[in-house]
């Protein structure tokens, strides 16, 4: 089944403490993307990737960090967590460019930094 | 800036009334747009797409939606809501003017009473 796996689904976690929330598709598409959805915001993009090891900023990308070494992987990195950070992170990913034809989300990730 | 703006934070509906979820954009230039419906606890899911042709589209669920091009809107429509049709929707545009990147709107929570 084609799919975007995110893990973990949920995670509590106190301010400071590195996490990562992984991504990955198996659909071989070349471009992928994280959004944090916040309630009255709708989402808003943090990082996306064109492909490997080609990544670059979206909207709101202060205080988060990706990587992009394999065609299906594109972890999101926070190095030092803070309660601002709270929110509601969707992986997705498309077979063309920054998603002009729509994208397969992953099931989310709820983080809660306290 | 470019911007995607949806009309309503939030609608109530009883089962069986109609539905029209307002949406409109900013960009220039040609544009894809979408609208996708995220069900409680749930990832975003694709309800119809419009590239190009009929401005008519039909989606998933008895959803359509029109592209009115002078008036920069794509509203969402269905004759007759459910109460399993309770969910958020997002509306999103991408533009060839902005490197194809897909920008979501606020977001339209949706409440149908039964």
């Amino acid at each position: 089944e084609a799919q975007v796996t995110q893990n973990p689904r949920y995670l509590i976690t106190v301010t400071g403490k590195k996490l990562t929330v992984t991504c990955s598709q198996n659909m071989n598409h070349e471009y992928m993307s994280w959004y944090r959805q916040d309630p009255g915001l709708g989402l808003r993009q943090i990082y996306y990737s064109m492909n490997v090891e080609v990544t670059d900023k979206g909207d709101v990308p202060e205080g988060y960090k990706v990587s992009r070494k394999e065609k299906r992987n594109f972890p999101l990195i926070l190095e030092s967590p803070s309660p601002n950070q709270t929110s509601l992170y969707f992986c997705a990913s498309s077979s063309q460019g920054q998603g002009a034809y729509g994208y397969t989300f992953g099931s989310g990730t709820r983080l809660t930094v306290v | 800036a470019q911007s995607v703006s949806q009309h309503n934070h939030h609608v109530i509906l009883s089962e069986a009334a109609s539905l029209e979820l307002g949406c409109n954009y900013s960009y220039g230039g040609t544009v894809n747009l979408f609208w996708y419906v995220q069900y409680p606890g749930q990832h975003l899911q694709l309800l119809l797409k419009y590239f190009s042709g009929d401005p008519l589209v039909k989606g998933i669920k008895g959803f359509e939606a029109e592209f009115i091009k002078s008036k920069f809107s794509f509203n969402l429509r269905k004759p007759s809501v459910q109460w399993s049709d309770t969910a958020e929707y997002f509306c999103a545009v991408s533009s060839y003017n902005q490197g194809g990147k897909l920008i979501f709107g606020q977001g339209t929570e949706l409440s149908v009473k039964p």
